[in-house]
């Protein structure tokens, strides 16, 4: 049973709009939320995180919300460029496990068209 | 950012041979980790480890075995490598709650 969700396997944005990627959770106890940025080939790039205890955190062109009570949290990333084109990764770590261990949706693949 | 190292980055191999995944980190993080991840599925966790002589399997089961006796090298084998091997292979480090990656081995095995 999953319990980080990214229900979206895709999504293809024009350059200069905003992308907006979801991510869903099932377990209450996890306290830090991160998204994370892989290209084909590459290991996973850390791209921002937030706090359980937050309800957003913004580093230039991201922006992450969490909406604790819907379990839910978005990447924003405004305006898009064609490098941003990859696969995204949204990880949530539990709370009081095993001393750091995240769990990671299956990912999203952005395409960002010029 | 942490500085942690992979090799090999690609690996084509035999049944039944054995094969050593090294990983490295230059950052002196006490947390590593790997992990297996196929396309399109979320990363699996298969082994940590919280410091030297300290390592634990993870959610994943997996027939590799990992060692931690230097902070920074923290290598994966496979003692009789079989075609459900076959995957990408990513070692992660940390201080924190944020891990860093490898750039990852790409293992086939036919």
């Amino acid at each position: 049973d999953q319990q980080v969700k990214q229900n979206s396997p895709s999504l293809s944005v024009q350059e200069g709009r905003i992308s907006i990627l979801n991510c869903d959770y099932t377990n209450s106890m996890f306290d830090y939320f991160l998204w994370y940025k892989k290209y084909p080939a590459e290991g996973p790039t850390f791209l921002i995180s937030i706090s359980s205890i937050k309800d957003k955190n913004e580093d230039g062109r991201f922006t992450v919300f969490l909406n604790k009570s819907a379990k839910h949290l978005s990447l924003h990333i405004v305006p898009s460029q064609p490098g941003d084109s990859a696969v995204y990764f949204c990880a949530a770590r539990y709370y009081g496990g095993s001393q750091g261990n995240l769990i990671f949706g299956k990912g999203t693949k952005l395409s960002v068209k010029p | 950012e942490a500085d942690i190292y992979q090799t090999p980055r690609y690996l084509v191999i035999g049944t039944g041979k054995k094969i050593t995944l090294e990983c490295s980190q230059t950052m002196g993080h006490d947390k590593m980790y790997w992990y297996q991840q196929d396309p399109g599925m979320e990363l699996h966790l298969i082994h940590y480890s919280y410091g030297v002589n300290s390592t634990e399997k993870g959610d994943l089961s997996s027939e590799s075995t990992v060692s931690r006796i230097r902070t920074e090298h923290f290598p994966l084998t496979l003692e009789s490598a079989r075609p459900s091997h076959t995957s990408q292979y990513l070692c992660a480090s940390s201080a924190s709650y944020e891990q860093y990656f490898g750039p990852g081995t790409r293992l086939t095995v036919t």
